[in-house]
């Protein structure tokens, strides 16, 4: 069974860069899709943007100028890097996998808590 | 971009009840790209039903997927205490969204 565990900082001062990263057990990180996806408190999940194992990457439109997402095969893990954060971007981030490209997200990361602050 | 509207908020219901939540579309979407989750609190969540009404793996048969176009609905029926949840409803094809959630409460 495939699990996700995010890593990070859970505090980033605003105009720097939120970087966090997530590992995969129980399986390949290969063959999969990748994404990641945060949820302010009380609002809905947003999408930030997906990777492949190819190296291949889709973002969010509305964040696509800010967001860069990396992928280590020996290592297991994929990281997001979200630059120049506001208060806007306190979230719990979520990593998830998808078994192909337009499908549901079968697999899905406990959450980290990530506070934009001075 | 297509918004996704769920209803209702919260849903007040007994153990052994019936549960029906909607999920309204801004615009009519392909049926093989809705999906539903699960999420109880402090956990991550877990996917229910895909492709409008399929279950994924290991769902109990009580949860049910149906629509089209632009309504969709997730039916729970003989509630159990562990169902008591926020479910929320997503759309996976080049639009990825998700709809507000709704919150499933005793």
């Amino acid at each position: 069974q495939v699990q996700l565990q995010e890593s990070g900082p859970g505090l980033v001062k605003p105009s720097e860069t939120l970087s966090l990263t997530c590992t995969v057990s129980g399986g390949s990180i290969s063959s999969y899709y990748w994404s990641w996806i945060r949820q302010p408190a009380g609002k809905r999940l947003e999408w930030i943007g997906r990777i492949y194992t190819s190296g291949s990457t889709n973002y969010n439109p509305s964040l696509n100028s800010r967001v860069t997402m990396s992928l280590n095969t020996s290592t297991n893990q994929f990281s997001l890097k979200l630059t120049s954060v506001t208060a806007a971007d306190t979230a719990v981030y979520y990593c998830a996998g998808e078994e192909g490209y337009n499908e549901p997200f079968d697999y899905w990361g406990q959450g980290t808590l990530v506070t934009v602050s001075s | 971009e297509i918004v996704l509207t769920q209803s209702p908020g919260t849903l007040s219901l007994s153990p052994g009840e019936k549960g029906t939540l909607s999920c309204r579309a801004s615009q009519s979407v392909s049926n093989i790209y809705l999906a539903w989750y699960q999420q109880r609190p402090g956990q991550a969540p877990r996917l229910l039903i895909y492709d409008t009404s399929r279950r994924a793996t290991g769902i109990p048969d009580r949860f049910s997927g149906s629509g089209s176009g632009t309504h969709f609905t997730l039916t729970i029926t003989r509630l159990e205490p562990e169902d008591f949840a926020m479910y929320f409803c997503q759309l996976y094809s080049n639009s990825l969204t998700f709809g507000q959630g709704t919150k499933v409460e005793i």
